[in-house]
């Protein structure tokens, strides 16, 4: 049972380019969220899922995802930003235990 | 809107003793309230949750909290720190509109000396 796996785990990104982190999680949960932490800010909801087929984002803009199943969540920069650099971490949860979060991702954007 | 504060960037304490990290919430109705613990280069793990019953609550590694409705707090504490609890704590809220939101402070780092 691996829980909620992340990939890549570091990655440097120039401004402009376009990149999708991956997120898949084998708990069968149906929710799924995408958090950015950035030191002193804590943890920021960009996106989540309530199950395959549905999302809804907290974030304007600088980002996409879907979720054509349970298990995969990708989310996508569209047009990499410096400010967009940040480490990003993906949970699930089945609703009552709170999230299972994955080991995140350390993306720089230059 | 449902909201958690964590007033201390960080807390130093010293291996055998008691330690706090403290947690502040605001909602509209009664809070879900968790703990997360992060170590370094690791995701968040789960440390314990408030959802009804007891006001102090036990979770995992010897940490429990007490959640104070008079005081809207929900501080983490343990009786006896080891060096291996150094790490970040986020305290963090459940949204009661869309029960699978949850929203987390700012985090504290806490520091056990030998």
């Amino acid at each position: 049972n691996a829980g909620v796996t992340q990939t890549p785990k570091f990655h440097i990104l120039k401004t402009g380019q376009s990149m999708t982190l991956q997120c898949a999680q084998d708990m069968n949960h149906g929710y799924m969220s995408w958090y950015r932490q950035d030191p002193g800010m804590g943890l920021r909801l960009i996106y989540y899922s309530a199950a395959a087929g549905t999302t809804d984002k907290e974030v304007p803009n600088g980002y996409n995802v879907s979720r054509l199943n349970t298990e995969d969540f990708p989310l996508r920069l569209v047009s990499a930003a410096p400010s967009q650099t940040s480490v990003y971490l993906c949970a699930s949860t089945r609703g009552e235990y709170g999230y299972t979060f994955g080991s995140g991702t350390r993306l720089t954007v230059v | 809107a449902q909201s958690v504060a964590q007033p201390e960037d960080q807390v130093n304490v010293a291996e055998g003793n008691p330690l706090t990290v403290k947690c502040t919430y605001s909602v509209s109705g009664n809070p879900y309230l968790f703990w997360y613990v992060q170590y370094p280069n690791r995701g968040l793990q789960f440390l314990l949750k408030y959802i009804t019953g007891d006001n102090l609550v036990k979770g995992s590694y010897g940490f429990e909290a007490e959640f104070n409705k008079s005081q809207t707090s929900f501080h983490l504490k343990k009786p006896s720190a080891l060096v291996s609890d150094s790490a970040l704590y986020f305290c963090a809220v459940r949204d009661l509109d869309n029960f699978n939101k949850f929203y987390f402070g700012s985090g504290t780092k806490l520091n056990v000396k030998p």
